[in-house]
């Protein structure tokens, strides 16, 4: 039974270049989440994904970032036109079920963006 | 105001030893979660335990128990047992409310590193 998986797990970009960050969900999971770390703090959340549906985007930058979950395939994060500040561990989870209290979220094991 | 407060940077404990990792809350909404999160050097999150607000009884998961004081908005976790791979960090997260806008959120403390000695 996969976790999720994302890759690389590793991205080293120069300035101005494109990041695509990619997730797939456990297997039967439906609800993609996408998270930042920057060094020494928690994760904080950026968007939330439903099979071909942005639900909430509240925590992502406005401008340069985007992302998606489309119908087939796994959910991509994309950023454009990279800056230094950019630089942190980009985390997706994936959980099964909204409705129930519970609904863990299980993440993968991140991919580390680094910007030079 | 922190949502989710850790008070402890760092925290070392004898292998074999229990030891406890602290964690506040803030939230005005009755029906929460609450989840601790292991984070080893390698990087990846790993689920550990989860209590929700209504829950009755303090949750366990092997050597994991969460010690959970609502009047207090306290949810400390407890393992037992140390093992030199319990050597992380550990991340308290909440999320509030069963339902609507943000209710899926998971907002995270900024973690307590575990050392675990030999």
């Amino acid at each position: 039974n996969a976790g999720v998986m994302q890759n690389p797990r590793h991205l080293v970009r120069r300035r101005g270049q494109e990041a695509r960050l990619r997730c797939s969900p456990m297997k039967g999971h439906s609800h993609v989440y996408w998270y930042r770390q920057l060094p020494e703090e928690g994760l904080k959340f950026m968007v939330y994904l439903q099979k071909e549906n942005i639900i909430d985007e509240s925590g992502m930058p406005k401008e340069r970032f985007s992302a998606e979950f489309p119908k087939e395939g796994p959910s991509i994060l994309r950023i454009q036109q990279v800056v230094r500040g950019d630089s942190a561990a980009y985390f997706c989870a994936s959980s099964l079920d909204l409705i129930i209290a519970k609904n863990i979220q299980y993440f993968g094991a991140g991919t580390r963006l680094s910007v030079l | 105001a922190q949502k989710i407060t850790q008070t402890q940077p760092g925290m070392f404990v004898q292998e074999k030893e229990a030891v406890t990792l602290d964690c506040t809350y803030d939230t005005s909404d009755p029906s929460y979660g609450l989840f601790w999160y292991k984070q080893p050097s390698s990087g990846e999150m790993i689920f550990l335990i989860y209590q929700g607000s209504y829950d009755q009884q303090n949750a366990t998961e092997g050597r994991y128990s969460l010690n959970f004081q609502k009047a207090r908005k306290s949810a400390n976790l407890v393992i037992s047992a140390s093992q030199l791979g319990d050597s992380a960090m550990y991340f308290c997260a909440m999320r509030e409310g069963l339902t609507g806008a943000g209710s899926y959120q998971l907002t995270f403390g900024k973690g307590t590193k575990l050392s675990v000695i030999p």
